[in-house]
């Protein structure tokens, strides 16, 4: 079955300074995998996605991830945080397609941001 | 604003009370979910609709009914609830079309408290 797994609970950093929020997965076959963002009282909000090319992928914010397929992980990351990114940050993975057509999508626990000023 | 409505954004039940939450999305999306997110615990997907019809349900208790008229919109119906059912419920869309890997797209939630 597909999996992914945040293991951080919370991730504290200094604003100005690079944040990293970990992911890895697990899955058969080629791994479709997403980053959202839940600010406080609002639902999830798209941040990046990675299907296939470049390992690099930048998204929203001015927030990139990078896919390494030998580790298995879809790190998140950002040059210079701000204390605006502080958040709950969702790891996902795009489970097997269904017979209906639509996909079935695993979420990790989540990983909360504090961006220190 | 993602395109995707829930109302009310907060609801106190007691655990006779029947209530529902509705959900609309303005996106022009073929599936439409409902997942149930609560503190420390993975996002907990409940029912899927495509092209309206119910594809997947979690071994969601039948006191969650859910109900998709059209493809706007999508409702949980809510009936002698428990306390355990206090969380945040949040309803999604996305595009399922083809080899597609669309990404999905969340209403702000209903913050649900059963007393």
């Amino acid at each position: 079955a597909q999996s992914v797994a945040q293991p951080e609970d919370q991730v504290n950093v200094a604003e100005g300074n690079p944040l990293t929020v970990k992911c890895t997965y697990s899955v058969s076959g080629n791994p479709y995998l997403f980053w959202y963002v839940q600010y406080p009282n609002r639902g999830l909000q798209f941040l990046l996605k990675y299907i296939t090319g470049d390992n690099l992928v930048k998204g929203s914010y001015g927030f990139e991830a990078e896919f390494n397929k030998s580790q298995t992980s879809f790190h998140l990351k950002k040059p210079s945080a701000l204390v605006s990114d502080s958040a709950l940050y969702f790891c996902a993975v795009r489970d097997i397609r269904k017979a209906s057509g639509t996909y079935k999508y695993i979420f990790g626990t989540g990983t909360r941001l504090k961006v220190l000023a | 604003e993602t395109g995707v409505t829930q109302t009310p954004r907060h609801l106190v039940m007691g655990m006779t009370n029947k209530k529902s939450l509705k959900c609309e999305q303005h996106l022009g999306h073929n599936a439409m979910y409902w997942y149930k997110q609560s503190a420390k615990k993975p996002l907990e997907l409940m029912f899927v609709y495509s092209l309206e019809e119910r594809v997947e349900n979690n071994s969601v208790p039948s006191r969650f009914s859910p109900e998709c008229p059209n493809s706007s919109h999508l409702f949980l119906h809510l009936h002698t609830l428990q306390p355990e059912d206090s969380a945040l419920y949040l309803c999604a869309s996305s595009q399922t079309s083809g080899r597609l890997n669309n990404e999905q797209f969340f209403g702000p939630g209903t913050r649900l408290t059963v007393l």
